[in-house]
């Protein structure tokens, strides 16, 4: 089946710090890629929609300078979290559709501390 | 936005009970997905189901797109059954293919 690969899978860092996530379809080519954010015991929170080579679309109530989408290839999308603070401490987590016949496959998931 | 909610929060089972997961949207969907989040944070694709029946193994759902739920049954389970089950829907009318995630439902399977 279609894998998709999220790297790092926890990160811990100093408040202040940008992290970067990726995320990349490993077998199969992917024209849009989602970000969602999943707190403790809750549901997973879209947080925006790439399109490669295009610039993202950011859900409402998502700071676009903060985290910065990056969709150069139809394989890669990246996450940075900028100036990351405690209250960006979360678990992230990539999704990919299929261009060929548009089923969504998920990464593994990224959890950020940050202290 | 559409409202995906799923019931109940949590349940707890023992070893080769069965159970029904319900999820409850507030609009038309022409997509629908259940997922199982296992402990460590990986999501597995269960079904897609924007209506009908489909069944894998010990596993069965039952989407009525018309009433506006959407059920999944899980016979005989297993502690590898622990985890979250989600449903997630796509809203033809709320722009894009934007899959909206339930509350989900925590389940918790004993020996």
């Amino acid at each position: 089946g279609a894998v998709v690969s999220q790297h790092p899978s926890w990160v811990i860092c100093k408040s202040g710090t940008s992290v970067k996530i990726e995320c990349r379809s490993l077998d199969f080519q992917a024209t849009t890629m989602f970000w969602y954010r999943q707190f403790p015991k809750q549901s997973l929170m879209l947080m925006a929609t790439s399109n490669e080579g295009s610039k993202a679309t950011y859900e409402q109530g998502v700071e676009k300078d903060k985290f910065l989408i990056n969709h150069a290839s139809l394989t890669l999308s990246t996450l940075t979290v900028t100036s990351a603070h405690p209250e960006d401490s979360s678990f992230y987590i990539c999704s990919a559709r299929a261009q060929i016949d548009e089923k969504l496959f998920f990464g593994s998931g990224t959890q950020l501390s940050v202290l | 936005g559409i409202q995906v909610e799923q019931s109940p929060p949590d349940l707890i089972l023992q070893e080769g009970a069965n159970s029904t997961l319900r999820c409850n949207f507030s609009d038309s969907v022409n997509n629908l997905q259940w997922f199982h989040q296992n402990p460590w944070g990986q999501l597995i694709n269960l079904f897609y189901i924007p209506s009908g029946t489909k069944q894998n193994g010990r596993l069965s759902a039952t989407t009525v797109a018309t009433e506006r739920y959407s059920l999944l049954y899980i016979s005989s389970s297993q502690t590898t059954d622990s985890g979250v089950y989600f449903c997630a829907v796509v809203n033809p009318t709320g722009g894009g293919n934007k899959l909206t995630f339930g509350t989900g439902t925590q389940l918790k399977v004993e020996l």
